[in-house]
């Protein structure tokens, strides 16, 4: 399976910070990676897709880059409501897997 | 807007059949593949299967030899059966529907909210 290895596992900003998240892929997966969003009690949303593809209804203060085996997830201004666990999946290879996600917390 | 909704016991014994069913409405269940995904307490995501509407499966390969997963269209309803289920399977389980087109295919664009699974005697 590939393994999805996100950094860093916590991160703490302020409202208004710029905040990036790194995904690396253990072989290369293209362009096939997702972002998704997950609240506490709440299932994941997904942000973005094919790396960098915003999902309809998703702010555009949320993209995504990076093809091969590294991706990264960037916020440009974080929101109070951004306050929450970000993970990454790759499709390309099956079956698919998640990274452990990114826990973006208030400073 | 598609919803989905999983169903079933929230309590499991050890070596029994965990059995779940997920309720799509809002859209019809013909034309997409549709997954289910776990996640352990405070742990990462998991997927465990996807079934076409149809009825072509394919599943994680951890998980192979004791999963099955179903289709009713004339319900709109898809299932997930586990079986010797151990504490180890004690996970909060997801349905969702995987994306259509070639570039969202894999990724999961509706999710259920989620129902939390107990393995325990």
């Amino acid at each position: 399976d590939i393994q999805m290895t996100q950094s860093p596992s916590t991160l703490s900003a302020s409202v208004g910070d710029r905040v990036t998240i790194t995904c690396r892929a253990s072989q290369s997966i293209s362009s096939w990676l997702a972002w998704y969003q997950q609240k506490p009690g709440n299932a994941p949303n997904l942000l973005i897709y094919r790396a960098s593809s915003l999902e309809s209804g998703v702010p555009s203060r949320f993209s995504g880059s990076g093809s091969g085996t590294e991706f990264t997830l960037t916020i440009s201004s974080l929101q109070p409501d951004d306050f929450a666990t970000y993970y990454c999946q790759q499709y390309n290879n099956y079956p698919w897997t998640f990274g452990r996600g990114t826990k973006v917390e208030i400073k | 807007q598609v919803q989905l909704q999983e169903s079933g016991p929230g309590l499991v014994k050890p070596s029994e059949t965990l059995s779940l069913t997920c309720s799509v409405s809002g859209g019809s269940i013909t034309s997409y593949y549709w997954s289910w995904i776990r996640q352990p307490p405070d742990k990462g995501l998991e997927l465990i299967g996807y079934i076409f509407y149809t009825g072509s499966t394919n599943y994680n390969p951890s998980l192979t030899s004791r999963v099955t997963i179903s289709v009713d269209t004339s319900k709109n309803q898809f299932s997930l059966r586990l079986s010797s289920v151990t504490a180890a399977d004690t996970a909060v389980y997801y349905c969702a529907r995987r994306g259509n087109g070639s570039s969202k295919s894999g990724s999961l664009d509706y999710w259920g909210q989620g129902t939390l699974v107990t393995v325990s005697s």
